[in-house]
């Protein structure tokens, strides 16, 4: 079965520490994975994905097949980086969903 | 642009009624997708679409329905309303599968008392 986990619901920070935000997958083909994010009052948005290898508002995210994860890093958090963030995978040839994790709440404390 | 539109935002449903949840886009997208958002549960898959005439289900499709007639539309119907569909709930659209980005609607918050 297609499966995304984030173990942490809540993750708590102050200003300028390291996060990181944890993704584990369960897919059979090979997977796309994204992590979206919803900021306060705003839609979800795409933040980044595994096949550009890019780094956005500081944040990256490495797939790891071995381990099938694909965790969110930031070296150093920021106060506007509190929000909600979701980890998603898709597929290709034929595989049409696109499934969600649980989230994981980011809070950046001054 | 306007992009993903939903409406309404906000609505109250006595349980056994029901509705229709409206969601159309303007970006030409063939994938269509309609979700719930719970707390500590995440984003739920309902049901998507892949093209006009084209529907499936998601991971919890009990008690709602889509059709998808157009390329823009796609409605969810929610018959004999419960309080156990109380959510948010967001449609999104993508041009494609694979590593396509998805566009979110602003959501629609539903209470069923």
């Amino acid at each position: 079965a297609q499966r995304v986990t984030q173990p942490e619901k809540l993750l708590s920070v102050f200003k300028g520490a390291p996060v990181e935000l944890k993704c584990n997958y369960s897919y059979s083909g090979s997977p796309e994975l994204f992590w979206y994010v919803q900021y306060s009052r705003q839609r979800l948005q795409l933040l980044l994905r595994h096949i550009s290898r890019e780094s956005i508002k500081g944040f990256t995210a490495d797939l790891n097949k071995g381990e099938t994860s694909f965790h969110l890093k930031k070296p150093f958090a920021q106060e506007e980086d509190s929000a909600m963030y979701y980890c998603a995978l898709s597929g290709s040839g034929g595989y049409n969903k696109l499934i969600f994790g649980a989230g994981t709440r980011l809070a950046v404390h001054p | 642009n306007a992009g993903v539109t939903q409406t309404p935002k906000f609505r109250i449903l006595k349980i056994g009624q029901s509705m229709t949840l409206q969601c159309t886009q303007d970006m030409n997208h063939n994938y269509m997708y309609w979700y719930r958002q719970d707390p500590g549960m995440g984003l739920k898959l309902i049901y998507y679409s892949v093209g006009a005439g084209i529907t499936d289900k998601g991971e919890v499709p009990n008690g709602y329905n889509v059709s998808r007639s157009t390329t823009e539309d796609f409605p969810l119907r929610l018959e004999l309303a419960a309080p156990s569909q109380t959510s948010v709930y967001f449609c999104a659209s993508r041009g494609g599968q694979g590593d396509t980005e998805a566009f979110f609607g602003q959501g629609t918050r539903l209470t069923v008392v």
